[in-house]
């Protein structure tokens, strides 16, 4: 069974502070994308890595996949209340041609004016 | 560029009713995956249709059906409703085979049952 860990589940700071949630894996992946959902909303696509060790930035968001393409990262700078929201990461195993994306259980994110 | 439409968004039903969810993908979009979220167990993938064929099924009983049409749209069924069926289904079209996995949802649909 493929799975795509992410931690912290649950994270609760001050504005202005700086963050870091993993989302791993044993799996390779061909791309791995990240998401924020906000309540009573669908997951909204915040970005897609798919090279090996590649960095993305998204304003204040810097998005890493690691060199092994296992495992990925998400930094948040300065953190605003307008981050809050559950932040998903999901995978496309390399070794998989079904099409089917490998979900992590989400952070839960709130950032306290 | 419109993005996925789900209907109705809110929704309330009895134990041991039926519901049918609707879902309109992104145009061009041919591939429609749903998921149930519920607080506990988060985002847990229900099917994928992909050209009028279901592609790709979750570990979910048969009373979660669902089907695609030559358009694109794509609707679920939930028969012999349960408690534990209470959450938000989610829709999402994708460009597999183009633009790789990448999901765009809609707003969900929040089903209460009771």
């Amino acid at each position: 069974t493929q799975l795509l860990e992410q931690s912290p589940q649950f994270l609760s700071i001050q504005e202005g502070e700086n963050l870091t949630v993993y989302c791993n894996s044993s799996s390779v992946f061909s791309s791995l994308q990240w998401y924020r959902q906000e309540p009573g909303e669908g997951p909204v696509l915040l970005v897609t890595v798919v090279t090996g060790g590649e960095v993305k930035k998204l304003k204040r968001l810097t998005f890493q996949f690691g060199d092994a393409r296992k495992d990925s990262s998400l930094h948040i700078t300065a953190a605003q209340p307008g981050d809050t929201g559950l932040y998903l990461c999901a995978g496309a195993p390399e070794a998989d041609s079904n099409y089917q994306l490998i979900w992590g259980a989400g952070t839960k994110l709130i950032i306290k004016p | 560029k419109a993005g996925v439409t789900q209907t109705p968004r809110y929704l309330i039903k009895t134990r041991g009713q039926q519901v049918t969810l609707s879902c309109s993908p992104i145009s061009g979009h041919r591939s429609v995956s749903w998921y149930q979220q519920t607080p506990g167990q988060g985002l847990q993938f229900l099917f994928e249709y992909f050209s009028e064929t279901q592609r790709n099924k979750g570990n979910f009983p048969g009373r979660f059906s669902g089907r695609q049409f030559s358009n694109s749209r794509s609707e679920m069924n939930v028969s012999t409703l349960e408690l534990g069926d209470s959450a938000l289904y989610l829709c999402a079209s994708s460009l597999v085979g183009t633009s790789g996995y990448e999901q765009y949802f809609g707003p969900g649909t929040r089903l209460t049952v009771t």
